[in-house]
């Protein structure tokens, strides 16, 4: 039983360029967050999402950032005209249920952005 | 707002036991608790529900006070391998994010032989 995937583990773009993240849930998780890390930081949660609805964003910055997760297929952070401050590596987590404590989250290995 | 982690570091000897503090200043419904080892994923360790439950996991376990809107968790007789970055993630009660996790700051434990 695979865990979140995430690709790619490593990603760097030039200042201005587009960068896509993709997140696959565990099997029979339809339920996934994205979180920014930044160097040694907290987690800090950006958007929730279940399969083509997204459910709270409160943690997404206003610009430049989207995020989906379609009926098929992974789920997508997408980060547009990426600047030196969107450095960080990026965690996908899934889970079953939304919470109420009856079901972890799992994390994937996340992917490491750096903006050159 | 985060929740704040105590102590912020801890270096212990095989064997020695530690306690890392969480503390919410909202009213929370579940505790979440992972370790991070550098440049890996957080590793889910154990959920605390509302209720004061303590569960425990091998040596290592965990309670939460919902009045005080706090949790611990216990480590003992330590091993190397719980080296690593600790973790809390707070559920806050009410509102429809159910999830949600906000974590605190982490608190860095490395054991020496």
């Amino acid at each position: 039983n695979a865990g979140v995937m995430q690709n790619p583990r490593h990603l760097v773009r030039r200042r201005g360029q587009e960068a896509r993240l993709r997140c696959s849930p565990m099997k029979g998780h339809s339920h996934v967050y994205w979180y920014r890390q930044l160097p040694e930081e907290g987690l800090k949660f950006m958007v929730y999402l279940q399969k083509e609805n997204i459910i709270d964003e409160s943690g997404m910055p206003k610009e430049r950032f989207s995020a989906e997760f379609p009926k098929e297929g992974p789920s997508i952070l997408r980060i547009q005209q990426v600047v030196r401050g969107d450095s960080a590596a990026y965690f996908c987590a899934s889970s079953v249920f939304p919470g109420q404590g009856y079901t972890e989250a799992f994390f994937g290995q996340g992917t490491r952005l750096t903006v050159v | 707002q985060q929740p704040v982690q105590s102590p912020q570091a801890v270096i212990l000897r095989e064997g020695e036991d530690a306690v890392i503090n969480c503390s919410s200043s909202k009213a929370l419904y579940s505790v979440h608790w992972y370790r991070q080892k550098h440049g890996e994923a957080p590793v889910f360790l154990m959920i605390l529900l509302k209720g004061g439950e303590q569960k425990g996991h091998d040596k290592i376990s965990a309670s939460f006070n919902e009045k005080k809107q706090q949790s611990s968790l216990y480590l003992t007789a330590s091993q190397l391998s719980y080296s690593g970055t600790y973790f809390c993630g707070t559920e806050s009660a009410g509102g429809t994010s159910y999830g949600k996790l906000t974590f605190g700051q982490g608190t860095i434990l490395t054991v020496h032989p």
